[in-house]
């Protein structure tokens, strides 16, 4: 089936150490996205990337970091420099830069830095 | 930039009953314009979309219009089940190809 798969969906991480979020999708989307969601604050843009090699910052970037050395995946690395990384973190894709683009997410990964 | 205001909540209803959730935007350009659903625990789900002004997007009993004039994009259901309990997101994308959304407001409906 086709789909975005996110791994692992629960992570526990020491403060001080840089964690890796995977993001795997097979829909053969252009666009990949991150976003954040705290409790009551909705979803936040973290980075997106329209296309393999490129990648734009979003509103909330400081202390993540990013690559897409491939189209199928786009990992998120939460670094030590983000100074409240506990959180709900969603990837989502979608077939391209259009307007109407619907987005496709997956289950989620919940961090927790303790 | 562009962005997405919408209810608080929370919503808290009886089985049957109608719900409106209000959505209203500010975008530069034609936004396309999104409903997304999230159910406890899990990522999100397109609900619904319209992509022009006066266009309703509908989908599973609930429905939403397009209007430029007022920039809204207000979500209803005429009777809500228990399983409609979830999170409701607006959303909107516009000219820089990214979507945002609003707050997300929580929905419970009761047996």
């Amino acid at each position: 089936d086709g789909g975005i798969t996110q791994s692992p969906k629960y992570l526990f991480r020491k403060e001080g150490q840089n964690v890796t979020l995977s993001c795997e999708q097979n829909l053969n989307h252009d666009a990949m996205y991150w976003y954040r969601q705290d409790p009551g604050q909705g979803l936040r843009l973290i980075y997106y990337s329209q296309i393999v090699n490129d990648f734009q910052k979003g509103d909330i970037a400081e202390g993540y970091s990013v690559s897409r050395e491939k189209k199928e995946s786009f990992p998120l690395t939460v670094t030590s420099a983000q100074k409240n990384p506990t959180a709900f973190y969603l990837c989502a894709s979608s077939i391209g830069a259009h307007l109407n683009t619907e987005a496709f997410f997956g289950q989620g990964t919940r961090l927790t830095v303790v | 930039g562009d962005s997405v205001t919408q209810m608080e909540g929370p919503v808290t209803l009886s089985e049957e009953a109608f719900l409106t959730i209000n959505c209203t935007y500010t975008a530069t350009g034609y936004p396309s314009l999104f409903w997304y659903v999230q159910y406890p625990g899990e990522g999100l789900q397109l609900l619904l979309k319209a992509t022009k002004a006066d266009d309703k997007g509908s989908n599973k009993g609930f429905e939403a219009t397009y209007r430029k004039e007022t920039t809204s994009f207000h979500l209803e259901k005429g009777s809500v089940q228990v399983s409609d309990s979830a999170v409701y997101f607006c959303a909107l994308s516009a000219n820089d190809y990214k979507l945002s959304f609003g707050a997300g407001t929580t929905v419970t409906v009761r047996a």
